[in-house]
């Protein structure tokens, strides 16, 4: 199975425009599509990105996502950052019968 | 609208058996491509997909876990249902199931917290 690492922590000021990693150990990132979960305290995940870029109905977009196979990672970027943007955000994508999910990362609007 | 539960006890003691129930509705799981997944979270780190089971009846585990998880489901009831035998603290953790189309967990139940402890 391959893994999905991300960075323990980000933090930006409002306004702002910030870029989340999530770097796939092995395999290509783009063999299949990666999704992004923005998660609350005490919330369950809901989808920000799906199909690598794809942006769910009702999510601004002031989220958007890519993937650069040169550095096998996928992207999760926020512009014009929000304090309500202030949560855990995780990458995942599949492999052989494996769904995976990264390490999360906290965003801080500061 | 589609929404899924979990339900099972919040507390279980260590080498017990832990049998998690996910009710949901606004979708089948007999219609191609659905797919219903649990997924955990232990207090304070990341989502760890645990199993899945689909609209055709098979079924995926998670390899590390898989010696101790099976995954089942129950179409008339708009169920799916998970156990966890041997369980140990570490497998304190919030439990989610969650609704897998088009790659994505567009929908999640508000989890069910299991502590595990004597």
């Amino acid at each position: 199975n391959f893994m999905l690492t991300q960075p323990h922590s980000v933090s930006e000021s409002p306004g702002k425009t910030v870029t989340i990693s999530c770097t796939r150990s092995s395999g290509s990132i783009a063999s299949n599509y990666v999704q992004w979960y923005q998660q609350r305290p005490g919330s369950a995940p809901t989808t920000v990105i799906y199909e690598d870029n794809q942006r769910p109905s009702g999510v601004p977009d002031r989220f958007s996502g890519s993937i650069d196979s040169s550095s096998n990672s996928a992207s999760l970027t926020i512009s014009g950052l929000k304090t309500e943007d202030e949560a855990d955000y995780y990458c995942q994508s599949y492999d052989s019968s494996s769904w995976v999910f990264g390490g999360g990362t906290k965003l801080t609007v500061l | 609208q589609v929404t899924l539960r979990e339900s099972g006890p919040a507390l279980v003691k260590p080498t017990q058996t832990l049998t998690l129930t996910c009710t949901f509705s606004g979708f089948s799981l007999s219609t191609s491509g659905m797919c219903v997944s649990w997924i955990r979270q232990p207090p304070g780190k990341a989502l760890e997909w645990l199993a899945l089971i689909d609209w055709d009846d098979d079924k995926y585990y998670s390899t590390s876990l898989k010696t101790r998880l099976t995954i089942s489901k129950d179409t008339s009831k708009n169920q799916v249902v998970l156990t966890m035998t041997n369980m140990d603290p570490v497998d304190t953790a919030t439990y989610y199931c969650a609704r897998l189309t088009r790659n994505t967990y567009d929908y999640w139940g508000q989890g069910t917290l299991v502590t595990v402890s004597s």
